[in-house]
Protein backbone atom coordinates (compact mmCIF):
# COMPACT_ATOMS: atom_id res chain seq x y z
CA UNK A 1 0.00 0.00 0.00
CA UNK A 2 1.64 3.21 -0.99
CA UNK A 3 1.85 5.83 1.41
CA UNK A 4 2.84 9.73 1.30
CA UNK A 5 3.63 11.96 3.98
CA UNK A 6 4.36 16.11 3.84
CA UNK A 7 6.69 17.15 5.52
CA UNK A 8 8.10 21.32 5.82
CA UNK A 9 7.62 24.48 7.76
CA UNK A 10 4.44 25.04 8.89
CA UNK A 11 4.84 29.01 8.99
CA UNK A 12 6.42 31.02 6.21
CA UNK A 13 7.02 35.20 6.39
CA UNK A 14 5.40 36.90 3.29
CA UNK A 15 7.76 37.17 0.16
CA UNK A 16 10.12 34.64 1.35
CA UNK A 17 9.67 30.95 -0.02
CA UNK A 18 7.43 28.11 0.71
CA UNK A 19 9.36 24.22 0.65
CA UNK A 20 7.80 21.13 1.16
CA UNK A 21 8.79 17.34 1.27
CA UNK A 22 6.46 14.48 0.33
CA UNK A 23 8.03 10.85 1.14
CA UNK A 24 7.03 8.17 -0.57
CA UNK A 25 6.69 4.28 0.83
CA UNK A 26 5.26 0.78 0.10
CA UNK A 27 7.15 1.52 -3.31
CA UNK A 28 9.72 3.15 -5.28
CA UNK A 29 8.69 6.48 -6.57
CA UNK A 30 10.45 5.44 -9.84
CA UNK A 31 8.26 1.78 -10.44
CA UNK A 32 5.47 2.01 -12.83
CA UNK A 33 3.88 4.88 -15.00
CA UNK A 34 3.01 7.44 -12.39
CA UNK A 35 3.36 11.14 -11.64
CA UNK A 36 3.82 12.81 -8.76
CA UNK A 37 1.60 15.85 -7.77
CA UNK A 38 1.11 19.02 -5.07
CA UNK A 39 -2.35 20.18 -4.76
CA UNK A 40 -3.71 22.63 -2.28
CA UNK A 41 -6.44 24.06 -0.90
CA UNK A 42 -7.47 27.16 1.50
CA UNK A 43 -9.50 26.83 4.65
CA UNK A 44 -13.22 26.24 3.49
CA UNK A 45 -12.21 26.65 -0.25
CA UNK A 46 -11.82 23.83 -3.14
CA UNK A 47 -8.81 22.37 -4.38
CA UNK A 48 -6.31 23.82 -6.49
CA UNK A 49 -3.55 21.90 -8.92
CA UNK A 50 -0.23 23.07 -8.29
CA UNK A 51 1.51 20.67 -10.85
CA UNK A 52 2.90 17.48 -11.39
CA UNK A 53 7.02 15.54 -11.96
CA UNK A 54 7.62 12.28 -13.79
CA UNK A 55 10.90 10.92 -12.21
CA UNK A 56 12.50 11.36 -15.46
CA UNK A 57 12.34 15.08 -14.05
CA UNK A 58 9.75 15.93 -16.72
CA UNK A 59 7.28 18.74 -15.12
CA UNK A 60 3.72 20.34 -15.49
CA UNK A 61 2.93 23.62 -13.73
CA UNK A 62 -0.38 25.48 -13.04
CA UNK A 63 0.07 28.14 -15.67
CA UNK A 64 -0.91 30.60 -12.95
CA UNK A 65 1.10 29.47 -10.66
CA UNK A 66 3.91 28.72 -12.99
CA UNK A 67 6.34 31.55 -12.47
CA UNK A 68 6.31 30.65 -8.99
CA UNK A 69 6.70 27.01 -8.83
CA UNK A 70 9.38 24.42 -9.10
CA UNK A 71 8.64 20.91 -8.25
CA UNK A 72 11.70 18.32 -7.95
CA UNK A 73 12.11 14.80 -7.35
CA UNK A 74 15.60 12.91 -5.23
CA UNK A 75 14.61 9.23 -6.50
CA UNK A 76 17.21 8.16 -3.84
CA UNK A 77 15.22 9.37 -0.88
CA UNK A 78 11.75 8.73 -2.88
CA UNK A 79 10.93 11.84 -2.10
CA UNK A 80 9.33 14.87 -4.43
CA UNK A 81 9.54 18.53 -3.35
CA UNK A 82 8.04 21.72 -4.12
CA UNK A 83 9.02 25.09 -3.77
CA UNK A 84 6.92 28.32 -4.03
CA UNK A 85 8.37 31.63 -4.20
CA UNK A 86 7.19 34.81 -3.32
CA UNK A 87 4.56 33.80 -0.99
CA UNK A 88 1.75 35.98 0.46
CA UNK A 89 -1.04 35.46 2.82
CA UNK A 90 -3.15 33.71 -0.74
CA UNK A 91 -0.80 31.22 -0.49
CA UNK A 92 -1.97 29.56 3.23
CA UNK A 93 -3.42 26.68 2.79
CA UNK A 94 -3.34 23.03 3.12
CA UNK A 95 -1.00 21.46 0.71
CA UNK A 96 -1.50 17.90 -0.43
CA UNK A 97 0.95 15.66 -2.02
CA UNK A 98 -0.23 13.09 -4.29
CA UNK A 99 0.43 10.17 -6.59
CA UNK A 100 -1.08 10.69 -10.17
CA UNK A 101 -2.18 6.94 -12.14
CA UNK A 102 -1.40 7.30 -15.45
CA UNK A 103 -3.84 4.70 -17.42
CA UNK A 104 -5.01 4.38 -21.20
CA UNK A 105 -4.75 8.61 -21.22
CA UNK A 106 -6.16 9.03 -17.66
CA UNK A 107 -4.86 11.44 -15.31
CA UNK A 108 -6.29 10.70 -11.87
CA UNK A 109 -4.66 11.18 -8.28
CA UNK A 110 -5.03 7.96 -6.75
CA UNK A 111 -2.63 8.22 -3.63
CA UNK A 112 -3.15 11.21 -1.39
CA UNK A 113 -0.85 12.37 1.53
CA UNK A 114 -2.81 13.60 4.55
CA UNK A 115 -1.99 17.22 3.97
CA UNK A 116 0.28 19.85 5.74
CA UNK A 117 -1.22 23.58 6.57
CA UNK A 118 0.99 26.42 5.70
CA UNK A 119 0.47 29.60 6.86
CA UNK A 120 1.95 32.71 5.67
CA UNK A 121 2.64 35.53 7.90
CA UNK A 122 4.90 38.03 9.69
CA UNK B 1 -11.67 30.66 -9.98
CA UNK B 2 -12.64 26.58 -11.04
CA UNK B 3 -13.80 26.01 -14.87
CA UNK B 4 -15.86 23.27 -13.38
CA UNK B 5 -18.85 24.36 -11.49
CA UNK B 6 -20.80 22.28 -9.24
CA UNK B 7 -23.91 23.15 -7.22
CA UNK B 8 -22.51 24.26 -3.65
CA UNK B 9 -25.04 21.77 -1.92
CA UNK B 10 -27.34 19.01 -2.30
CA UNK B 11 -29.20 16.68 0.79
CA UNK B 12 -31.64 13.76 0.77
CA UNK B 13 -32.92 11.70 3.31
CA UNK B 14 -30.83 8.61 4.18
CA UNK B 15 -31.90 5.60 1.18
CA UNK B 16 -32.89 8.04 -1.75
CA UNK B 17 -30.84 8.99 -4.48
CA UNK B 18 -28.66 12.37 -4.84
CA UNK B 19 -26.84 13.42 -8.08
CA UNK B 20 -23.90 16.34 -8.67
CA UNK B 21 -23.33 17.92 -12.16
CA UNK B 22 -20.15 18.98 -13.19
CA UNK B 23 -20.76 21.54 -15.96
CA UNK B 24 -17.53 22.19 -17.54
CA UNK B 25 -17.01 23.84 -21.60
CA UNK B 26 -15.33 22.87 -24.82
CA UNK B 27 -11.90 23.21 -23.41
CA UNK B 28 -11.99 20.59 -20.77
CA UNK B 29 -14.86 17.74 -20.95
CA UNK B 30 -16.40 18.80 -24.21
CA UNK B 31 -13.28 18.22 -25.31
CA UNK B 32 -13.35 14.68 -24.50
CA UNK B 33 -11.20 14.99 -21.49
CA UNK B 34 -12.39 12.30 -19.02
CA UNK B 35 -13.81 13.13 -15.24
CA UNK B 36 -12.83 11.98 -12.38
CA UNK B 37 -14.51 12.64 -8.79
CA UNK B 38 -12.94 12.59 -5.70
CA UNK B 39 -14.61 12.49 -1.90
CA UNK B 40 -13.15 14.34 1.00
CA UNK B 41 -14.87 13.63 4.40
CA UNK B 42 -14.77 16.16 6.79
CA UNK B 43 -11.02 17.31 8.03
CA UNK B 44 -9.42 14.15 5.41
CA UNK B 45 -7.32 13.97 2.26
CA UNK B 46 -9.97 13.86 -0.50
CA UNK B 47 -10.40 9.92 -2.32
CA UNK B 48 -11.01 8.80 -5.30
CA UNK B 49 -14.02 7.51 -5.80
CA UNK B 50 -14.53 7.44 -9.92
CA UNK B 51 -12.27 7.50 -12.43
CA UNK B 52 -12.41 8.04 -16.43
CA UNK B 53 -15.93 9.20 -16.27
CA UNK B 54 -17.59 5.79 -14.72
CA UNK B 55 -14.93 3.46 -12.86
CA UNK B 56 -14.90 2.55 -9.36
CA UNK B 57 -11.58 1.93 -7.77
CA UNK B 58 -12.14 -1.17 -5.43
CA UNK B 59 -13.27 -1.00 -2.29
CA UNK B 60 -15.62 2.08 -3.25
CA UNK B 61 -19.28 1.16 -3.18
CA UNK B 62 -21.46 0.38 -6.49
CA UNK B 63 -23.54 3.02 -5.05
CA UNK B 64 -21.64 5.66 -6.46
CA UNK B 65 -21.71 5.87 -10.08
CA UNK B 66 -20.60 8.15 -12.50
CA UNK B 67 -21.58 9.53 -16.37
CA UNK B 68 -20.49 11.93 -18.80
CA UNK B 69 -22.36 13.67 -21.74
CA UNK B 70 -21.50 16.34 -23.69
CA UNK B 71 -20.22 19.53 -21.77
CA UNK B 72 -20.98 17.95 -18.37
CA UNK B 73 -20.63 15.25 -15.89
CA UNK B 74 -22.53 13.52 -13.25
CA UNK B 75 -22.24 11.65 -9.79
CA UNK B 76 -25.15 9.35 -8.30
CA UNK B 77 -25.82 8.22 -4.85
CA UNK B 78 -27.86 6.02 -4.69
CA UNK B 79 -29.23 4.61 -1.12
CA UNK B 80 -27.58 7.71 0.59
CA UNK B 81 -25.75 6.87 4.00
CA UNK B 82 -24.97 8.78 7.20
CA UNK B 83 -21.57 8.02 6.07
CA UNK B 84 -21.92 9.97 2.92
CA UNK B 85 -21.84 13.36 3.88
CA UNK B 86 -18.98 14.72 2.42
CA UNK B 87 -17.83 16.78 -0.16
CA UNK B 88 -17.25 16.00 -3.48
CA UNK B 89 -14.95 17.31 -6.57
CA UNK B 90 -15.27 16.73 -10.30
CA UNK B 91 -11.38 16.66 -11.85
CA UNK B 92 -10.67 16.70 -15.41
CA UNK B 93 -8.00 18.90 -18.17
CA UNK B 94 -8.90 22.17 -19.20
CA UNK B 95 -6.51 22.65 -22.72
CA UNK B 96 -6.98 26.58 -22.83
CA UNK B 97 -3.93 28.47 -21.78
CA UNK B 98 -1.05 26.12 -21.48
CA UNK B 99 -3.26 23.50 -19.83
CA UNK B 100 -3.64 22.34 -16.82
CA UNK B 101 -5.62 20.26 -14.40
CA UNK B 102 -8.92 21.66 -12.95
CA UNK B 103 -11.18 20.50 -10.19
CA UNK B 104 -14.96 21.30 -9.81
CA UNK B 105 -16.06 24.35 -7.36
CA UNK B 106 -17.16 21.24 -4.67
CA UNK B 107 -20.70 20.27 -3.58
CA UNK B 108 -21.23 19.26 -0.05
CA UNK B 109 -23.43 16.33 0.35
CA UNK B 110 -25.67 16.38 3.86
CA UNK B 111 -28.09 13.40 4.70
CA UNK B 112 -30.90 14.54 6.61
Amino acid sequence: QVQLQESGPGLVKPSQTLSLTCTVSGGSISSGSYYWSWIRQPAGKGLEWIGRIYTSGSTNYNPSLKSRVTISVDTSKNQFSLKLSSVTAADTAVYYCARVSVVAGLYYFDYWGQGTLVTVSS
Amino acid sequence: QSVLTQPPSVSGAPGQRVTISCTGSSSNIGAGYDVHWYQQLPGTAPKLLIYGNSNRPSGVPDRFSGSKSGTSASLAITGLQAEDEADYYCQSYDSSLSGSEVFGTGTKVTVL
